[in-house]
């Protein structure tokens, strides 16, 4: 069964830093490009940003609003995903979804697959 | 502010059809593919339709989807209660360099 399973959510102050991992399982994970999308509550749904595989060079793209405090790392070994969160804000708080992406060539084509999102709370 | 627009609200009663709009312009929808999610309450979103109008494995038929120039269209006919849903329509955005979502409808079935 192809299956997405985030973690590392929580509760984190702000400006502290958190990292949610995404564990890949039932296909070949290095082959697809992965990504991170985010619902605030009640909101709709953001992308995070995007990781492509190492066909594409590994390289990534993210969203306006974390440029600069996110990363987002794979580890193809582990079939693993990685969200580094840093400078964190209130408006972070989000439920974060890891999904599969489908590419057109270097772009994101849709996102097939996702986990069942693990929660994040930038509070103090 | 979505990048693309959708009407926060649509109805039908069960059996009827729907359509729900997406609108973009041509940095996003006029050069790239459209895709469609339907997010259950309280669950993880799904992907409908991708490549504008293609179904995935275990998507029923009910579920259409259409573009033209700028904007795109999820079609639902037959509509059941199950089918309460927020609906999202996304893209790539080739100015941003980046994924674009539209604001998200809220489908209800009479």
């Amino acid at each position: 069964e192809v299956q997405l399973v985030e973690s590392g959510g929580g509760l984190v102050q702000p400006g502290r830093s958190l990292r949610l991992s995404c564990t890949a399982s039932g296909f070949t994970f290095g082959d697809y490009a992965m990504s991170w999308v985010r619902q605030a509550p009640g909101k709709g749904l953001e992308w995070v940003g995007f990781i492509r595989s190492k066909a594409y060079g590994g390289t990534t793209e993210y969203a306006a609003s974390v440029k600069g405090r996110f990363t987002i790392s794979r580890d193809d070994s582990k079939s693993i995903a990685y969200l580094q969160m840093n400078s964190l804000k209130t408006e972070d708080t989000a439920v974060y979804y890891c999904t599969r992406v489908t590419t057109v060539t270097t772009r994101i084509g849709a996102f097939d697959i996702w986990g069942q999102g693990t929660m994040v709370t930038v509070s103090s | 502010q979505s990048v693309l627009t959708q009407p926060p609200s649509v109805s039908a009663a069960p059996g009827q059809k729907v359509t729900i709009s997406c609108s973009g312009s041509s940095s996003n929808i006029g050069n790239n593919y459209v895709s469609w999610y339907q997010q259950l309450p309280g669950t993880a979103p799904k992907l409908l339709i991708y490549d504008n109008n293609k179904r995935p494995s275990g998507i029923p038929d009910r579920f259409s989807g259409s573009k033209s120039g700028t904007s795109a269209t999820l079609g639902i006919t037959g509509l059941q209660t199950g089918d309460e849903a927020d609906y999202y329509c996304g893209t790539w955005d080739s100015s941003l360099s980046g994924w674009v979502f539209g604001g998200g409808t809220k489908l209800t079935v009479l």
